[in-house]
């Protein structure tokens, strides 16, 4: 079965901070998304990475690939009080996606 | 604006009956995906269909079922409902078989 986990389950900082949210898995995915969900909301696609050691910039978040395409992190820079929200990562295969249970931000101003 | 409609937003109904969520895909895409997200439990995939025909199950209840239409709208069934089915039913469409999806809003189902 596969499975993604993500760490830290909760994170709360101070605005203005850096942090870093991980995803991991033992399996390999073909290609790994990474979502932001406010509650009530759908989650909202921000980044799909593909190749092994990818990185890819969005404003001040920055994601990476692992070497072997079964983790991913996400590295946000000065937070905002706009970042709050769950952030989730999911794995594609040939036939499903799956997703981890998320890491809950709250950014205080 | 996800592009991907789900309705209705908001189900209440009584143990024992059965309810049909409906989404309709973002234009162009043949994939639709089914999710259900509870407290407890996260984002689970239940079913994907492609371009009309079942692609991959999930952690789907045999009182559930799915289907997808040729105008390409999906309809998710529940039936014999319990106090656990009490969740958010996500619909998501993609382009390809398994790609980058594109969520609804979501429905919230509420058991009694």
């Amino acid at each position: 079965t596969q499975l993604l986990e993500q760490s830290p389950q909760f994170l709360s900082i101070q605005e203005g901070e850096n942090l870093t949210v991980y995803c991991n898995s033992s399996s390999v995915f073909s290609s790994l998304q990474w979502y932001r969900q406010e509650p009530g909301e759908g989650p909202v696609l921000l980044v799909t990475v593909v190749t092994g050691g990818e990185v890819k910039k969005l404003k001040r978040l920055t994601f990476q690939f692992g070497d072997a395409r079964k983790d991913s992190s996400l590295h946000i820079t000065a937070a905002q009080t706009g970042d709050t929200g769950l952030y989730l990562c999911a794995g594609a295969s040939w036939d499903k996606v799956i997703f981890g249970p998320g890491t809950s931000l709250s950014v205080i101003p | 604006d996800s592009g991907v409609t789900q309705t209705p937003k908001h189900l209440i109904t009584a143990t024992g009956q059965r309810v049909t969520l409906r989404c309709s895909p973002r234009s162009g895409d043949l994939s639709v995906y089914w999710y259900q997200q509870s407290l407890d439990q996260g984002l689970q995939f239940l079913i994907q269909y492609y371009n009309g025909e079942e692609r991959a199950k999930g952690n789907i209840l045999e009182r559930f079922s799915a289907q997808q239409f040729p105008d390409l709208h999906s309809e998710l069934n529940l039936s014999s409902l319990e106090l656990g089915d009490s969740a958010l039913y996500f619909c998501a469409s993609s382009h390809g078989t398994v790609a980058e999806a594109f969520f609804g809003q979501g429905t919230r189902l509420t058991v009694v």
